[in-house]
């Protein structure tokens, strides 16, 4: 399976405070999704972002978030100041092109806010 | 909208036990269908897909076939070992809108007893 590397795999944040999490995706991709997964519970789409823009986004994507992909490689989602309700699993997803069918998951950064 | 919806857990079963997980699916288009497992601390792997009507996904055991007069794609396995201890998500994305998001179901957390 392809991989996708997500980092840090752990970050403890201060309330407030802003973080930035990365995704290496695999070469030349171009469709990317952040999920997330409050501890125990569903995976929540966030975000998808196709050849550099955002191309669907939820409820949940409100002003405090933002995407990017500033070097052509890592793939960013930035929390701009952090929620104690933020704390969760984010997962990167690569699913390389719209036509392809499934998507590949890095294993996640956990954020702590606290 | 698309919805995907998944028998509730936990599930305990013995090793060497059956497993039928069922998964349904609300689609307006024309959805691929995947399971994705989440082994303990990792991130979400993909396990089977279909995408379309009557296909059988296979691997490691685990069977899974895109039955559109039911709406379903049941996760099944012959013989389950402790290994198969995870959270099972049933997921699909619709292929006909070339923005379109994975929605997972709500998981099932499966735990094997040796």
């Amino acid at each position: 399976e392809p991989e996708v590397t997500q980092t840090p795999s752990h970050q403890v944040t201060q309330m407030g405070q802003e973080v930035i999490l990365r995704c290496v995706p695999i070469s030349n991709h171009l469709y990317f999704y952040w999920y997330r997964q409050i501890l125990g519970q569903k995976v929540e789409f966030l975000v998808s972002f196709y050849n550099n823009e955002i191309s669907e986004k939820s409820e949940i994507f409100d002003d405090q978030f933002s995407v990017e992909r500033p070097d052509g490689s890592n793939f960013t989602l930035k929390i701009r100041s952090t929620k104690l309700e933020d704390s969760a699993m984010y997962f990167c997803a690569d699913r390389g092109q719209p036509m392809n069918t499934e998507a590949f998951f890095g294993q996640g950064t956990r954020l702590t806010v606290v | 909208g698309n919805s995907v919806t998944q028998m509730e857990g936990p599930v305990t079963l013995s090793e060497e036990a059956f497993l039928t997980i069922n998964c349904t699916y609300t689609a307006t288009g024309y959805p691929s269908l995947f399971w994705y497992v989440q082994y303990p601390g990792e991130g979400l792997q993909l396990l089977l897909k279909a995408t379309k009507a009557d296909d059988k996904g296979s691997n490691k055991g685990f069977e899974a076939t895109y039955r559109k007069e039911t709406t379903s794609f049941h996760l099944e396995k012959g013989s389950v070992q402790v290994s198969d201890s995870a959270v099972y998500f049933c997921a699909l994305s619709d292929r006909s809108s070339s923005a379109s998001k994975i929605i997972f179901g709500s998981g099932t957390r499966l735990s094997i007893r040796p």
